[in-house]
């Protein structure tokens, strides 16, 4: 019953570096997330997709890049890691709801905890 | 003004206690309304629901004004368990969800 996984659970990288967060789900899901969380800050969306080959930009996109090539997996990458995108990262999914919005429920991987020096 | 506003706290409370957590939002197009809880260091998991007639699972209550852009959450006789954050959350139809930044619960005996 896995859900949500995400590889790695930690990382560091130096300043420059670069590196790609995977996320998998295994419940047929449409929509996939990525999110940061910064003390203070709350959850912050970074980019979305919507289906398979489609992705589009959150409230905080810059710096990173996503692509969605097969339903099951969302991948986020950071080109030139900076220390301002130390943070952890969660990736989450959902239906693709069209009526009853109370079913638009996120379900949440356990995070990566990412850490740029 | 933020689009999900709630008190951050914390709200340290002993166990048995009644407690009340509130949130605003700003979009009046808002169609969806939840409570998340999230455990330290730990990813964000759906606490229940929020629907315009209001709703209980077990302990927890949940309201929702419409009118006046309100939700509040309701955890009766509180246990250790309960120690978390609790995030409100609103999403509009075709978009993805807004997180409050969340309220502290710390919980003693």
């Amino acid at each position: 019953n896995a859900g949500v996984t995400q590889t790695p659970k930690f990382r560091v990288l130096k300043t420059g570096q670069s590196m790609t967060l995977l996320c998998a789900q295994d419940m047929n899901h449409e929509y996939m997330y990525w999110y940061r969380q910064d003390p203070g800050m709350g959850l912050r969306l970074i980019h979305y997709s919507v289906g398979e080959g489609t992705t589009a930009k959150g409230e905080v996109p810059d710096g990173y890049n996503v692509s969605r090539l097969k339903k099951q997996n969302f991948l986020l990458g950071l080109e030139s890691a900076a220390p301002s995108q130390t943070s952890v990262y969660f990736c989450a999914s959902s239906y693709r709801v069209a009526g009853d919005q109370a079913k638009n429920i996120q379900y949440f991987g356990a995070g990566t905890r990412l850490s740029v020096l | 003004r933020k689009e999900v506003e709630q008190d951050p706290g914390p709200f340290n409370v002993p166990e048995g206690a009644t407690v009340a957590f509130n949130c605003t939002y700003s979009n009046s197009a808002s169609q969806s309304f939840f409570w998340y809880r999230q455990d330290c260091r730990k990813e964000p998991k759906l606490l229940m629901s929020v629907y315009s007639s209001g709703n209980e699972d077990g302990r927890f209550t949940a309201q929702l004004n419409r009118a006046s852009q309100y939700i509040s959450l309701l955890i009766r006789d509180s246990k250790l368990s309960d120690s978390a954050t609790y995030l409100c959350v609103v999403g509009q139809a075709g978009t993805a969800l807004i997180f409050g930044k969340g309220t502290t619960l710390s919980v003693s005996s």
